[in-house]
């Protein structure tokens, strides 16, 4: 049973639109969510998280919203640019128990159009 | 500054042999993380460790693979003997902290294995 779902496995928005991906999960353990972003060949790097204290952060043109009721978080990227384009992986986990540890999405690949 | 240094990139094999991965975390990084990346079952955390010591291997899929520590700047993925479904791409974290997940973990390249 996969816990951490992204539903959609492709976006594809114009440079300078916003672009929503959307992560849902089952474990209402997990207060803890991290977007992630990878590009080809290479690792993936943080982008922004959130606990689930809180249902928005804000860093930069990223916005992360959290909707504990709906189990549902969505990654804003506002205003797109081509170099946005790559898989962007959702994950969450549960702070109190097997720290470190996150469940991962099956990530989602976003192509910003110039 | 260099970040988490994974070898090799890449790594060809046949079933039945003895692989090794190697990871660097980054410097004064005290945690260190050990990925798996398949298209069946995405991307999924084998085990990591907090000062050299195993804190959680209970993604490690079964006994053929092994994780050592030695020292802080060096740690090892083995998987004897491989076998084709174990291809995969394999990553290396390193964070600093306790291994609490609120840590940023920073994550190597990928050594892409292919067990033929």
């Amino acid at each position: 049973d996969q816990q951490v779902k992204q539903n959609s496995p492709s976006l594809s928005v114009q440079e300078g639109r916003i672009s929503i991906l959307n992560c849902d999960y089952t474990n209402s353990m997990f207060d803890y969510f991290l977007w992630y972003k990878k590009y080809p060949a290479e690792g993936p790097t943080f982008l922004i998280s959130i606990s689930s204290i809180k249902d928005k952060n804000e860093d930069g043109r990223f916005t992360v919203f959290l909707n504990k009721s709906a189990k549902h978080l969505s990654l804003h990227i506002v205003p797109s640019q081509p170099g946005d384009s790559a898989v962007y992986f959702c994950a969450a986990s549960a702070m109190g128990t097997n720290a470190g540890k996150s469940t991962f999405g099956d990530g989602t690949t976003l192509t910003v159009k110039p | 500054d260099a970040g988490v240094i994974q070898s090799p990139r890449h790594e060809v094999t046949e079933m039945g042999q003895e692989v090794t991965l190697r990871c660097k975390p980054i410097s004064g990084h005290n945690s260190l993380f050990w990925y798996r990346q398949t298209m069946m079952r995405g991307l999924e955390l084998l085990i990591y460790f907090n000062n050299n010591v195993p804190i959680d291997d209970s993604g490690m899929p079964e006994d053929r693979f092994s994780a050592k520590m030695p020292n802080a700047s060096f740690s090892t993925l083995k998987i004897q003997p491989s076998e084709p479904r174990d291809s995969a791409v394999y990553f290396c974290a390193s964070s600093f902290g306790v291994g609490v997940i609120t840590d940023t973990q920073y994550f190597g390249p990928g050594t892409r294995l292919t067990v033929l």
